[in-house]
Formats: structure tokens, C-alpha cells, sequence
């Protein structure tokens, strides 16, 4: 089984700093995805990425960063929080191209910006 | 402009009864279409999927119905479970190769409720 794990499911920071949220993958995915969830909104992309070191912006990406230094590893980067960036955030990994799997996901963190 | 809508916010349905969750796209470019299935304090887990060439897919007690005239997909779930209640969540993609990359639009979901 795919195995994606968020490194906190609970994570509470104080507005204007900067905050990482971690995101593993064990089943050697090319693509790795990071998503939010709102109420009333449903999930909606920030970034993803198709390779090592790649990034490609997602329909949300304001406020945010990701990095990629290796394969297994996804990293969202909230460069200076804000109250707005309170949420449930999601990690996903799929397969390469040419694959049509679906995208799995983790548990999510849900983070608190005060 | 919502591109993936789910019109009903919840659903209740009694156990063993059958459960249909809709959805309407408004993208004419979308060609796959997914069901990902939500507990609380869990991540989406995926349920099923159909390719725009498809009208019908099934799974077991799960089938994805997908009438691309009317823009329209459907859940249907037989027999129902209390353990089927979650939040169930449409997605579309015009992506080439399917739901695995590629921009994934979400509905806003539907919350499942079966009673025993």
C-alpha cells in the first residue's frame, strides 16, 4: 500500500512566521501534490511538482512555497503565515506520466495560525 | 466559477438502501473523472474512476455513472453501510494521463450519512 505521511496532524504558529509543513512518500512517486481544504470549498491545489527540484503552481499558490530536494520528499513553505493560511492541508503522490493511477493522500495537518 | 459542482451539501440514506451522489462539470475539456471518499481527521482515499471514452464503471458495490451530454456523473452505492458514511468528494482533470498528475478540480463535497 501507498504509504503518504504529513509530519504533524496538529500545528498551531503565531501569524507572521515561517512555517514548514513536511510531506513523505514511500512508494517512489514522481509527482507529489499539496492541497487545502476549507469548509464549504473543497480541496483546492497549491503546488505540485513532476521531479526532483520541479514546481509547478496550482490554482492557490499566494502566500505559499514548496521545495523538492529529493524524490521521497515534498516540503510546503508558508513564508510569513497569516491568519487566512488557518486550514487542513493535504499531501498527495501519484505515479509518473503514462501511469493513469489516481493520487493518494495523507491524513492532513491541520494547521492554526494565531 | 465552480468547474465541479455537488449540489447537495449531505445525504441520508437508510442501511441497505442505495446511496446516489451527483455531480456536474461545467469544463467541457475534462476527460477522467474520480471518487475520493473522507472520514474525519483522514485523508481522501480514492473510491472509483471513469474515462470520458466510458458511460459506466464498476467496483463492487460501487458504480460511476458519467453522461458527458448532460455533463453530468453520478455515484450510486449498493447496498448502503453505516460504514460508507464520509464525505465524498467529485474530481475532474483534462489532464492526458488521467487523475495520476495534472490539475485535479474537487467539488465541494457531499457528506454520507447512512443510518442503521
Amino acid at each position: 500500500d501507498v504509504k503518504v505521511t504529513q509530519s504533524s496532524r496538529y500545528l498551531v504558529k503565531r501569524t507572521g512566521e515561517k512555517v514548514f509543513l513536511e510531506c513523505v512518500q514511500d512508494m517512489d512517486h514522481e509527482n507529489m501534490f499539496w492541497y487545502r481544504q476549507d469548509p464549504g470549498l473543497g480541496l483546492r491545489l497549491i503546488y505540485f511538482s513532476y521531479d526532483v527540484k520541479m514546481k509547478e503552481k496550482g490554482d492557490i499558490p499566494e502566500g505559499y512555497s514548496v521545495s523538492r530536494e529529493k524524490k521521497e520528499r515534498f516540503s510546503l513553505i508558508l513564508e510569513s503565515a497569516s491568519t487566512n493560511q488557518t486550514s487542513m492541508y493535504l499531501c498527495a503522490s501519484s505515479l509518473g506520466a503514462n501511469s493513469n493511477q489516481p493520487q493518494h493522500f495523507g491524513d492532513g495537518t491541520r494547521l492554526s495560525i494565531l | 466559477d465552480q468547474q465541479v459542482k455537488q449540489n447537495s451539501p449531505s445525504l441520508s440514506v437508510q442501511e441497505g438502501r442505495i446511496s446516489i451522489l451527483n455531480c456536474d462539470y461545467t469544463n467541457s475539456m475534462f476527460d477522467y473523472f474520480l471518487w475520493y471518499k473522507k472520514y474525519p481527521a483522514e485523508g481522501p482515499t480514492f473510491l472509483i474512476s471513469i474515462s470520458s471514452i466510458k458511460d459506466k464503471n464498476e467496483d463492487g458495490r460501487f458504480t460511476v455513472f458519467l453522461n458527458k451530454s448532460a455533463k453530468h456523473l453520478s455515484l450510486h452505492i449498493v447496498p448502503s453501510q453505516p460504514g460508507d458514511s464520509a464525505v465524498y468528494f467529485c474530481a475532474a482533470t483534462s489532464s492526458p494521463y488521467g487523475g495520476s498528475q495534472g490539475n485535479l478540480i474537487f467539488g465541494k463535497g457531499t457528506k454520507l450519512s447512512v443510518k442503521p
